[in-house]
């Protein structure tokens, strides 16, 4: 099955600065993968997520990297604000099955 | 407002009395999917279903079940539960649409239901 990797389980970034979480996975036939936030006691959010046809997806401030051959993708969060601060998880599955495995999470600290 | 709700929020039970919890959407998503989190592992799958009558096993199904007779409604069932089952569960639901280069999705899901097994 799928195994996904995230990397560091702990992030702290001055505010305004860009902070970095990169994820690799297992299965080549994975095609799909997405990005979630969680404020301490509250629900998952899905923030951005990107399909295996494309290298990069864009949003505001956030984006997300893909890089097939090495199995790996990257979420970039710049211009960090104290709002960030949560936990992210990433992670992956193949698009038309909902067999979804996660990494286990980063927690990002913006220092003011 | 477009919502997935769970009940019940927080159940403290004893080992091998069976409990559901439910979720329901209003959504009329296809797709929903119960989660469990535990500190350090993450969110973990433990079930999901593509459609009414259509479930599959995510990856920590082992002691659940799950049911969907319909759109809106997908539970979690817990025959036997034991101490290891103590955990914040989530459900989820979510749609997606476009062609197959450009798809999008969207996903929502519930407040959580924090579960203790004596």
């Amino acid at each position: 099955g799928e195994n996904v990797e995230q990397h560091p389980s702990t992030l702290s970034v001055q505010e305004g600065d860009s902070a970095v979480i990169k994820c690799t996975y297992s299965d080549s036939a994975s095609n799909y993968f997405p990005w979630y936030k969680q404020e301490l006691g509250k629900r998952p959010q899905l923030i951005i997520d990107i399909r295996s046809n494309v290298g990069e997806k864009k949003d505001q401030r956030i984006a997300v990297t893909l890089n097939k051959t090495a199995k790996h993708f990257s979420l970039h969060i710049t211009e960090t604000q104290p709002e960030d601060s949560a936990v992210y998880f990433c992670a992956a599955r193949r698009f038309g099955n909902e067999k979804l495995t996660f990494g286990t999470g980063t927690r990002l600290t913006i220092i003011p | 407002e477009a919502q997935v709700t769970q009940n019940p929020r927080y159940l403290i039970t004893v080992t091998g009395k069976k409990l559901t919890v439910t979720c329901s959407q209003n959504m009329n998503h296809e797709y929903m999917s119960w989660y469990r989190q535990d500190p350090g592992l993450g969110l973990r799958q433990i079930y999901y279903s593509m459609n009414v009558e259509v479930t599959d096993k995510g990856d920590v199904p082992e002691g659940y079940k799950v049911s969907r007779k319909e759109k809106r409604n997908f539970p979690l069932i817990l025959e036997s539960p034991s101490p290891n089952q103590t955990s914040l569960y989530f459900c989820a639901s979510s749609y997606q649409w476009g062609g197959p280069s450009v798809m999008e999705e969207t996903q929502y899901f519930g407040p959580g239901t924090r579960l203790l097994v004596l």
